[in-house]
């Protein structure tokens, strides 16, 4: 069974500053797909970035960058620059394979960030 | 594309009451999903959709009835409202030929149990 790790329940960083957000995983299987989301107060979520477990090189959008250690089994979400518009809850989630072999997501509890002036 | 859209936004339910959580996307994705989030908890699945007729359940399906009629809709009854169904229900589509397998998020349906 699949299972995402966030240490993180809150994490503070001011303006402008680097944050780093902590996830690891646990599976079994050799391909998997990780993913990070972003809750704001609003509540939708919405994607930022994803990395595939075959995927030579570390994903980025923007101002987000995944930095993916396979051997560690670690997915850690960096986002530069930080903007006040970054505070929100963030969820790691990997891509998990039912027995149907419908593909669904298995999400961490989430790290909340807040981005002070 | 109005993508996945969810109604209503927020709902108050006494306990023993039923209900539909209307659940709709225009993507034409073949992959449907229901996922609840509690408080300092992360999306658990509900029930899932592989294609119109097809159903099974997820991670917390208990208290839960899902149907898919069309590729369109895929809504989510509560039988018998119990205060332990309080809680934020997410929406989700994706595509089976996306190799990434995205999953694209409705706007989320606030339920309470009284």
């Amino acid at each position: 069974a699949q299972k995402i790790t966030q240490t993180q329940p809150g994490m503070f960083v001011q303006e402008k500053e680097a944050v780093t957000l902590d996830c690891t995983y646990d599976t079994s299987d050799p391909s998997y797909g990780l993913f990070w989301y972003k809750q704001p107060s609003s509540g939708e979520m919405i994607f930022l970035i994803y990395q595939g477990s075959y995927d030579q090189q570390n994903a980025t959008e923007g101002r987000y960058s995944l930095n993916f250690q396979k051997a560690r089994k670690s997915a850690n979400l960096v986002i530069s620059a930080s903007q006040l518009g970054d505070s929100a809850m963030y969820f790691c989630a990997m891509r998990a394979f039912m027995n149907s072999g419908y593909s669904t997501l298995t999400f961490g509890k989430g790290t909340m960030l807040l981005v002070s002036p | 594309n109005a993508g996945v859209t969810q109604t209503p936004k927020f709902q108050v339910l006494k306990t023993g009451q039923s209900m539909t959580l209307q659940c709709a996307q225009d993507m034409n994705h073949e992959y449907m999903s229901w996922y609840r989030q509690d408080p300092g908890m992360g999306l658990r699945l509900i029930h899932y959709s592989v294609g119109a007729g097809i159903t099974d359940q997820g991670e917390v399906p208990n208290g839960y009835n899902v149907s898919r009629s069309t590729t369109e809709d895929f809504p989510l009854r509560l039988l018998s409202a119990a205060p332990s169904q309080t809680s934020v229900y997410f929406c989700a589509s994706s595509h089976r030929q996306d190799s990434s397998y995205e999953q694209y998020f409705g706007p989320g349906t606030r339920l309470t149990v009284t």
